[in-house]
C-alpha cells in the first residue's frame, strides 16, 4: 500500500470525448507525476507537478493536461481521445524527487 | 538506441532458483535507479532502489550497480511461483531541471514449480 489512490480504476470512453482522471498523493508528498503505459510497453512520462506548478513535460501533445490542487492531489485531464490512448495511467507522487511510489493506476479504453 | 534496455524474457526459472534480472541505461548522468515489480493488471510496485556502485541486498533481493558498465541488475535468491512478474527497471533522468524515471519495457519472469 502505497498511499496513492487513483480513481476511477477502469473507465470506457468513446473516440472524441474527453476524460478526467484522478490522484491523491501519499501525505506529506509535493511533487506528483503521471505516466502513461501502453499493453506491454515500460510506463512513459506525461508531466510532472511541483507546488501546484508543472516543471517538467515528456512528449506529449498538448491535449494532455493537469492540475495539482493546495493539498497535492492531482488530476490529467486528456482531450479528443484517441484509440491510442487506450493505456494503463500512473501516477507517481514523491518527495524531493526521491523514489515514485504508484497508485493502483487507472485502466483506460477509448472505444 | 533505447535510453534503458531489458530483455523482454520471459525469463523461466525452477522454484528454489536465482533469478537474474539485467538492464543497461544510455544516460551516464543518471544517479538513481530503480527496480519495480508489476503484475498483470496492477501497477508497478517499487521492489529496490541504488545510487551508489556495488550491491544492494533486501531480503531476497540484491541490486547491482556497475555505473561504468551503464549496467544495473536484479537478483532474485530462491525464486517462487509468486515471484512471476514483469520486472520493470528505471533509471531517474534530470534534464530542464527535474527528474523524471524512465523506463524499460520490463522482463517477464516465470517461476516454475
Amino acid at each position: 500500500e502505497t498511499g496513492v489512490t487513483q480513481s476511477p480504476t477502469h473507465l470506457i470512453k468513446t473516440r472524441g470525448q474527453q476524460v478526467t482522471l484522478r490522484c491523491s498523493s501519499q501525505s506529506g508528498h509535493n511533487t506528483v507525476s503521471w505516466y502513461q503505459q501502453a499493453l506491454g510497453q515500460g510506463p512513459q512520462f506525461i508531466f510532472q507537478y511541483y507546488r501546484e506548478e508543472e516543471n517538467g513535460r515528456g512528449n506529449f501533445p498538448p491535449r494532455f493536461s493537469g492540475l495539482q490542487f493546495p493539498n497535492y492531489s492531482s488530476e490529467l485531464n486528456v482531450n479528443a481521445l484517441e484509440l491510442d490512448d487506450s493505456a494503463l495511467y500512473l501516477c507517481a507522487s514523491s518527495f524531493g524527487q526521491l523514489e515514485a511510489f504508484f497508485g493502483q493506476g487507472t485502466r483506460l479504453t477509448v472505444v | 538506441q533505447k535510453e534503458v534496455e531489458q530483455n523482454s524474457g520471459p525469463l523461466s526459472v525452477p522454484e528454489g532458483a536465482i533469478a537474474s534480472l539485467n538492464c543497461t541505461y544510455s544516460d551516464r548522468g543518471s544517479q538513481s535507479f530503480f527496480w519495480y515489480r508489476q503484475y498483470s493488471g496492477k501497477s508497478p510496485e517499487l521492489i529496490m532502489f541504488i545510487y551508489s556502485n556495488g550491491d544492494k541486498e533486501d531480503g531476497r533481493f540484491t541490486a547491482q550497480l556497475n555505473k561504468a558498465s551503464q549496467y544495473v541488475s536484479l537478483l532474485i535468491r530462491d525464486s517462487q511461483p509468486s515471484d512471476s512478474a514483469t520486472y520493470l527497471c528505471a533509471v531517474n533522468s534530470f534534464s530542464g531541471g527535474y527528474n523524471k524515471l524512465i523506463f524499460g519495457a520490463g522482463t517477464r519472469l516465470a517461476v516454475h514449480p
